[in-house]
């Protein structure tokens, strides 16, 4: 069984300037995460989807962050303006439920701001 | 806000050695993750704990969930070079998302 898939892996980029990571998560799974790990912490989530409906986007700067799940299956996530204090790795899970089912990561998109 | 707290932040040990790392909070929740990270790869679940006092073992790695289920440890036996990663305890209310520690980075000296 395939995991889930990112890119890219890495990115590097000045700040004001945007970017994007896609995601293509496990076949079958509804639910869909995304997290911005920082270097020396756990990870945080931006962004829950089921099926291609948000869940919960509470923790998402959304002045500066979008995500979309268009067709229920992959999905995007933009910066755009990026700045400084956004250099992190973002990772992106999928699950088969939506509440404490175990979530399968993929190996994440290290961003780099200068 | 519910936070978990991990300790100890970093930990370097020789092989064959234990070691016990905790995962604290003052909040209760319905279950409990265990996950460990390695370098450039995203995190891999090792074991859930539901049950309050609940001990489960997955070969030489010993995990137990407070009776209160508040807090959770993580007992590594006879630890070995590929034991080396960053342990991540994840609570589960149930009904909010996944709230992560800042986690435990584990160095094991061959």
């Amino acid at each position: 069984e395939a995991g889930v898939a990112q890119s890219p892996r890495y990115k590097i980029i000045e700040k004001r300037q945007s970017v994007a990571f896609w995601c293509n998560p496990i076949s079958g799974h509804a639910t869909l995460y995304w997290y911005q790990q920082i270097l020396g912490q756990g990870p945080k989530l931006l962004i829950q989807f089921q099926n291609n409906g948000v869940v919960d986007d509470s923790q998402l700067p959304k002045d500066r962050f979008s995500a979309e799940r268009l067709k229920g299956v992959d999905s995007t996530l933009k910066i755009q303006p990026a700045k400084l204090e956004d250099s992190a790795v973002y990772l992106c899970a999928s699950s088969l439920a939506p509440i404490s089912g175990e979530q399968f990561f993929g190996p994440g998109t290290r961003l780099t701001v200068l | 806000t519910q936070l978990l707290e991990q300790s100890p932040q970093f930990l370097s040990i020789q092989e064959g050695e234990n070691l016990t790392v905790y995962c604290n909070s003052s909040s209760v929740f319905s279950s409990l993750q265990w996950y460990r990270q390695e370098p450039g790869e995203g995190p891999v679940l090792l074991v859930t704990v539901v049950t309050g006092g609940e001990v489960k073992k997955l070969k030489r790695l010993t995990f137990q969930f407070g009776d209160a289920r508040k807090d959770s440890s993580l007992h590594i036996t006879a630890a070995q070079p590929g034991d080396t990663g960053l342990y991540l305890c994840a609570g589960d209310s149930g009904n909010t998302p996944l709230v992560f520690g800042k986690g435990t980075r584990l160095s094991v000296i061959a």
